[in-house]
């Protein structure tokens, strides 16, 4: 099973400041790879699918980069609204499995 | 704009079956090239994906949870569901359904289920 780990776990960052979050999969996942957001009591929202593609209605500060094992969503100038939970997800051996990584919660600092 | 909507009960004893039902609106569950998900989120926890189905009936579970779930898809009421047998505390949740192809982009708003005496 593909283990994928998220750091770090909590990230203190100032509004109007650049956030950098990790995610690693213990085996390569190409670019099948999924990034959402989670506000406390709502459904997470995606993000970015296939790495790097913004889902539609995304704001261009959220992006997304790499490819294999090592993965980075970056937000660009953290907005109020911005401070959640992220999480990753891998879909490359999709049919029959995918894994969500543990999530990194970002708080203002 | 597709909604999902989960319903069943919000409490259920140790041992018996949780049952859970999504309801999507505003497209249809036979739509090619999707799949319909359950995902549960214990509180305080991270996201742990449970199962999913395609309309065509086939079905894929998470390995640590083969052995307890079953999903059903019915296509007549657009509702797809999931059960899981011989609950403990620990499969007390927030519940949700979603669509996938590989990332889930359509969501249910959740449903707490406790499992409880």
């Amino acid at each position: 099973e593909i283990v994928m780990t998220q750091s770090p776990a909590t990230l203190s960052v100032s509004p109007g400041e650049r956030a950098t979050l990790s995610c690693r999969a213990s085996q390569s996942v190409s670019s099948n790879l999924a990034w959402y957001q989670q506000k406390p009591g709502q459904a997470p929202r995606l993000l970015i699918y296939g790495a790097i593609t913004r889902a539609t209605g995304i704001p261009a500060r959220f992006s997304g980069s790499g490819s294999g094992t090592e993965f980075t969503l970056t937000i660009s100038s953290l907005q109020s609204e911005d401070f959640a939970v992220y999480y990753c997800q891998q879909y490359n051996n999709w049919p029959p499995k995918l894994t969500f990584g543990g999530g990194t919660k970002v708080e203002i600092k | 704009q597709l909604q999902l909507q989960e319903s069943g009960p919000g409490l259920v004893k140790p041992s018996e079956t949780l049952s859970l039902t999504c309801t999507v609106s505003g497209g249809s569950i036979s739509s090619s090239s999707y799949y319909w998900g359950w995902i549960r989120q214990p509180p305080g926890k991270g996201l742990e994906w449970i199962g999913s189905i395609y309309y065509s009936g086939s079905t894929y579970y998470n390995s640590s949870l083969k052995s307890r779930v079953t999903i059903s898809v019915d296509m007549s009421r657009n509702q797809f569901s999931l059960k899981l047998s011989s609950v403990t505390a620990a499969d007390t949740a927030v519940y949700y359904c979603a669509r996938h192809r590989g990332g889930f982009d359509y969501w249910g708003q959740g449903t707490l289920v406790t499992v409880s005496s």
